[in-house]
């Protein structure tokens, strides 16, 4: 398929481990966006790539959390030593740039439970 | 202050009428855009409307049209003829200024369609 693309789509994980998060957004998207969205509630911005560069990381919510994208293409989401409040699915989005209004295409997400 | 307000945590309606989902925003940019999007139980998000701020007429998209009320700070979503595929959870989004950037999001209305 043409859309973007997570994986895993479930994750579960023992307090204290690291877990690695992938996103392949759609062919020639330049941007790249990372949201957590907790059980009822909307997605809450994380962080931000264009091409490779991280343009806005305001969202993540500490040190523990580390994105990538070094070759402007996939990105990973890392978050180390996971902790029970990390639990919630994880959504990526790309869009094209346009000077105006531009569409973000949302991944199924991956499902972190950290037990 | 929340950016994005949906009052109507859940609501009810009987299959073919019409359903309006409320949506207040707050920001101090002249510029902006509001989004629309639906949740369904296997987690997509799946974007629905758009409106910029400087767009005069309401956005329509098939059976879905934005209530745009600008000087309320308003973006209702109508949707008409309601379907039973109608039920999901909606969020209300706002993208603040020009350009790419991330999307702020409401915490959505679960919206049940009635046969």
């Amino acid at each position: 398929g043409a859309g973007v693309s997570q994986s895993p789509r479930y994750k579960v994980a023992k307090r204290g481990q690291d877990v690695a998060l992938r996103c392949d957004p759609i062919s020639g998207h330049v941007s790249l966006f990372w949201y957590q969205q907790a059980l009822g509630q909307g997605p809450e911005f994380l962080t931000y790539f264009q091409n490779e560069a991280q343009l806005d990381k305001s969202g993540l919510p500490s040190d523990r959390f580390f994105a990538e994208r070094p070759e402007g293409s996939v990105s990973t989401l890392k978050i180390q030593r996971t902790q029970q409040e990390d639990s919630a699915v994880y959504l990526c989005a790309s869009s094209r740039i346009a000077e105006d209004y531009n569409e973000q295409f949302f991944g199924p997400g991956t499902r972190l439970t950290v037990l | 202050a929340q950016k994005i307000t949906q009052t109507q945590p859940g609501m009810f309606v009987q299959e073919k009428e019409a359903v309006t989902l409320d949506c207040t925003y707050d920001t101090s940019d002249q510029s902006y855009g509001l989004f629309w999007y639906k949740q369904p139980s296997s987690g997509e998000m799946i974007f629905l409307i758009y409106q910029g701020s400087y767009d005069e007429q309401n956005a329509t998209e098939g059976r879905y049209s934005l209530n745009f009320q600008k000087a309320r700070k308003s973006a209702n979503l109508v949707i008409s003829a309601s379907q039973l595929g109608d039920s999901a959870m909606y969020f209300c989004a706002m993208r603040e200024g020009v350009g790419d950037d991330k999307i702020i999001f409401g915490k959505g209305t679960r919206l049940h369609i009635l046969p």
